[in-house]
């Protein structure tokens, strides 16, 4: 049972670059999310999937786009990267709440280590 | 600005002292979630706690929860080298699961 699974673990881009994260998890959860955290910041929510099909932005949405494929996956995709995307990513899923007493409780992957030059 | 927030930001205590967190946040919330983060890895939940209760215990972790001050704290109690990591407060949030985090208190336990 792997959990929340992310690729890759480091990736460096130059600026303008585009590329995607990848996230899947294998408990069946109904609900993704994509983090980011920065010094200081403490983790800031970029989007987030309630259930297949559906998106929401979250608190730092701006320079990313989603994609919840399937209810398993769930990709962040940076169109032009910039610097100010330089950050560790954690993706994390949660079973819905209310749902066999787990009330919404994330679990979450190892993170995404990107740099942006 | 982000909805939870620790206090304090870095606490330095000895082995065996007991080490309290708060965190203080903005709306209403389902429920109210603590996760340890031990330095470059991903966070482990430690305990939830939901809007209608005040306290929680789970071993060594009590949580308690004020929602007329909108405010939870975090007791480890007897700590342990162990526990030197960051530590967060998370809010669920309305009803599409949204889970908002602080910005963490790092513990650092002295020998």
């Amino acid at each position: 049972n792997a959990g929340v699974t992310q690729t890759p673990k480091f990736q460096v881009l130059k600026t303008g670059q585009s590329m995607t994260l990848q996230c899947a998890q294998d408990m069946n959860h109904n609900s993704m999310y994509w983090y980011r955290q920065d010094p200081g910041m403490g983790l800031r929510l970029i989007y987030y999937s309630a259930s297949e099909g559906t998106t929401d932005k979250g608190e730092v949405p701006n320079g990313y786009n989603v994609s919840r494929l399937n209810k398993r996956e769930f990709s962040l995709r940076l169109e032009s990267a910039a610097p100010s995307q330089t950050s560790v990513y954690f993706c994390a899923s949660s079973l819905r709440r209310f749902v066999r007493s787990f009330e919404g409780e994330a679990f979450f992957g190892q993170g995404t280590r990107l740099t942006v030059v | 600005s982000q909805q939870g927030e620790e206090d304090p930001q870095a606490l330095s205590i000895q082995e065996g002292e007991n080490a309290t967190m708060n965190c203080s946040y903005k709306t209403s919330i389902n429920n109210l979630q603590w996760y340890r983060q031990n330095s470059g890895r991903g966070l482990v939940h430690l305990i939830l706690i939901r809007s209608n209760e005040r306290e929680k215990h789970s071993g060594r972790l009590r949580v308690t929860l004020d929602t007329s001050k909108k405010s939870s704290s975090l007791l480890i109690t007897a700590s342990r080298a162990a526990d030197t990591a960051s530590y967060f407060c998370a809010t669920d949030v309305g009803y599409n699961d949204k889970i908002i985090f602080g910005k963490g208190t790092r513990l650092h336990i002295l020998p």
